[in-house]
């Protein structure tokens, strides 16, 4: 069974600095995708950015990119010029073939120091 | 854009009663899958849908039960209330027909989730 380890329940950072969430997995799969999602007080789950195993590019999406280290298994979301906006819960999960469900991991809670 | 529709937003329910919670997916979209997240805990998986046939089951209780529809919206149905079944229930949606692994483009979309409260 495929699981999602994230090690830091907790992170904080101060407005317009970067900041490095960590996520490692388990698989025995070739192909499948990473995602990361964030989770607000509102407790809207949001996508983030998601990593096609395939591909070596790591994924950008603005401010959010990933540092995807396939041999390692790991997936670490970075966010530059942290912003207010930012503070969520925010959960690694891990989705193989087509019409699989998603595994989280049990996330990281991300502070923003004004 | 249409996102994944659930309802209600809120119910509140004594122990030993019967809840339905009702979730209808982005347009197009042709798999359903029903997420269960605890206080403070990450989101479990309970139950999927693949064309209305259930392709995936997680740790549900035999309580729940669930169905997809023939215009593809989901119930799920949680008889016998305990207390320990409140919790913020999510519905996701996804296209995945015909969609290879290859293709990057079944994400999962997430509804607003149901927040069940049992007393």
């Amino acid at each position: 069974a495929q699981t999602v380890t994230q090690s830091q329940p907790e992170m904080s950072v101060q407005e317009a600095e970067t900041v490095t969430l960590s996520c490692t997995y388990d698989t025995s799969e070739s192909d499948y995708y990473l995602f990361w999602y964030k989770q607000p007080p509102s407790r809207q789950m949001i996508l983030v950015i998601r990593q096609e195993a395939y591909k070596q590019q790591n994924a950008t999406e603005n401010r959010f990119s990933v540092n995807f280290q396939k041999a390692a298994k790991s997936f670490s979301l970075k966010i530059s010029d942290s912003q207010l906006g930012d503070a969520a819960m925010y959960f690694c999960a891990y989705r193989t073939a087509i019409n699989e469900k998603l595994t989280f991991g049990t996330g990281t809670r991300l502070t923003i120091i004004p | 854009a249409a996102g994944v529709i659930q309802s209600p937003r809120h119910l509140i329910k004594e122990k030993r009663e019967t809840a339905t919670l009702k979730c209808y997916p982005i347009p197009r979209h042709d798999t359903v899958y029903w997420y269960q997240q605890g206080p403070g805990q990450d989101p479990q998986f309970l139950i999927s849908f693949y064309e209305k046939m259930q392709s995936d089951k997680g740790s549900i209780p035999d309580r729940f039960s669930a169905q997809q529809f023939s215009d593809y919206h989901s119930e799920l149905n949680m008889s016998s209330l305990e207390l320990g079944d409140s919790a913020l229930y999510f519905c996701a949606s996804s296209f995945d027909r015909g969609v290879s692994i290859l293709s990057g483009a079944n994400v999962l979309t997430f509804g607003a989730g149901s927040r069940l409260t049992v007393l």
